[in-house]
Order: structure tokens, then C-alpha cells, then sequence
């Protein structure tokens, strides 16, 4: 059972629009920055969204995300068949006094 | 530009040990937060372990206290995890990763992982 709450699937045809949630409490998200990573089959991880909003250099804008409360979202508008890969949200708990990931969310484009 | 290279992964029985090394280039090594991640066959991303870059600050996550150890040395740019009395649930690849100045940093890039497998 993750500290972070994700949804197991989302889905949507190219072109259209998915978001992904994440939802956490008040010692994780509510008071800390969310990280998300994305990750194709076999690969390593790599972190598309950091501080909550911000882009890594080479992450197209279609990519966004977002906070509100103890509740986190990834949007991937125009979607395009490579952001078919699993979207994990992250984030420091300060009661656990450690890092937290979500169980994980696979994109399927279809 | 960053490289992290995993080694040091295998098949061990229950109970036995393994050193894992990751090899750092590109960056100023001692001025970063360094991570080990890991991932069970196909199951999520799980935090283990971080140490700064004076090697004072170390976190462990509670499924691995008291096992693992973290270190580094950064005259040879490499960071290390000593893993001791391995558990079947121990199973995974483990990833090396970059993190920033703070331990509240993401990582932003990690090596592509070693495999670790622990069964009799």
C-alpha cells in the first residue's frame, strides 16, 4: 500500500488529453514540493515534472502539473503514442521523515 | 554529460551480501546528494537510501535500516550500497541517481540500473 494514492490505469486516444492524480496528506503533498518520473518499459526512470510545475530542459509542455491541497495532477495534452509509459508522482513526508512514491499509473494511448 | 553506471548485481541465497558501486562522471560529484532506488519485477519505485555530499547526512528507509549501508568516496567518483543479510523481498533492479544540493531534491538522472536476485 503506497503513501501516495494514484489511479492503476488512465487512457485516451492521440490527440486528446489525460490526467493523472495523486493524492497524498497534509505531511507529504500538502506541505512539499511533488516530483513526477516517467517510465517506458525497461528503462530507467526519468523526471518529467519537478516542484510541482516545473519542466526539466527537453520536457515538451504538453507535459504539466499541478497542486491543490493534499492532491497533485500530471496532464498530458496531445497525446502522443511515446508518453505510452507508466507516470510515478513522488514527494518528501515529513512525518516519515522520507521519501514517498505513488503505486505507480500506466498511460496507454489508444 | 551526467553518466552513472550500476555494478555489482547477481544471484545471492537468502541471507547472504552484495556490494553494489556506481560509477559518477560529468558533474561535480561531492557537491550532489546521491541516491539508490529500487524497483521489484513488476511492481513500483520504492526509495532506499540517500547520502549527501559530505556523507553526513544518510537516510534509510525502514524496509532496508539496519541491512544496507550507504557510502561514498569522492576521489574515485563513486558511490556505493552495502547490502547484508538479503531477503527474497529484496529482489530488484536498484538504480543509482543524481539528486541536488538538498535531500529534498528529486533525483534528475539515474544509471540503468543492476539486477539484484535473492533466492536459494
Amino acid at each position: 500500500q503506497s503513501v501516495l494514492t494514484q489511479p492503476p490505469s488512465a487512457s485516451a486516444t492521440p490527440g486528446q488529453r489525460v490526467t493523472i492524480s495523486c493524492s497524498g496528506s497534509s505531511s507529504n503533498i500538502g506541505s512539499n514540493h511533488v516530483h513526477w518520473y516517467q517510465q517506458h518499459p525497461k528503462t530507467a526512470p526519468k523526471l518529467v515534472i519537478y516542484r510541482t510545475d516545473e519542466r526539466p530542459s527537453g520536457v515538451p509542455d504538453r507535459l504539466s502539473g499541478s497542486k491543490s491541497g493534499t492532491s497533485a495532477s500530471l496532464a498530458i495534452s496531445g497525446l502522443r503514442s511515446e508518453d505510452e509509459a507508466d507516470y510515478y508522482c513522488t514527494t518528501w513526508d515529513d512525518s516519515l521523515s522520507g521519501w514517498v512514491f505513488g503505486g505507480g499509473t500506466k498511460v496507454t494511448v489508444l | 554529460q551526467v553518466q552513472l553506471v550500476e555494478s555489482g548485481g547477481g544471484l545471492v541465497k537468502p541471507g547472504g551480501s552484495l556490494r553494489l558501486s556506481c560509477a559518477a562522471s560529468g558533474f561535480s560529484f561531492s557537491d550532489y546528494y546521491m541516491y539508490w532506488i529500487r524497483q521489484a519485477p513488476g511492481k513500483g519505485l520504492e526509495w532506499i537510501s540517500y547520502i549527501s555530499g559530505s556523507s553526513r547526512n544518510i537516510y534509510y528507509a525502514d524496509s532496508v535500516k539496519g541491512r544496507f549501508t550507504i557510502s561514498r568516496d569522492s576521489a574515485k567518483n563513486s558511490l556505493y550500497l552495502q547490502m547484508n543479510t538479503l531477503r527474497v523481498e529484496d529482489t530488484a533492479v536498484y538504480y543509482c541517481a543524481r539528486g541536488g544540493r538538498s535531500f529534498l531534491d528529486p533525483f534528475d538522472y539515474s544509471g540503468q540500473g543492476t539486477l539484484v536476485t535473492v533466492s536459494s
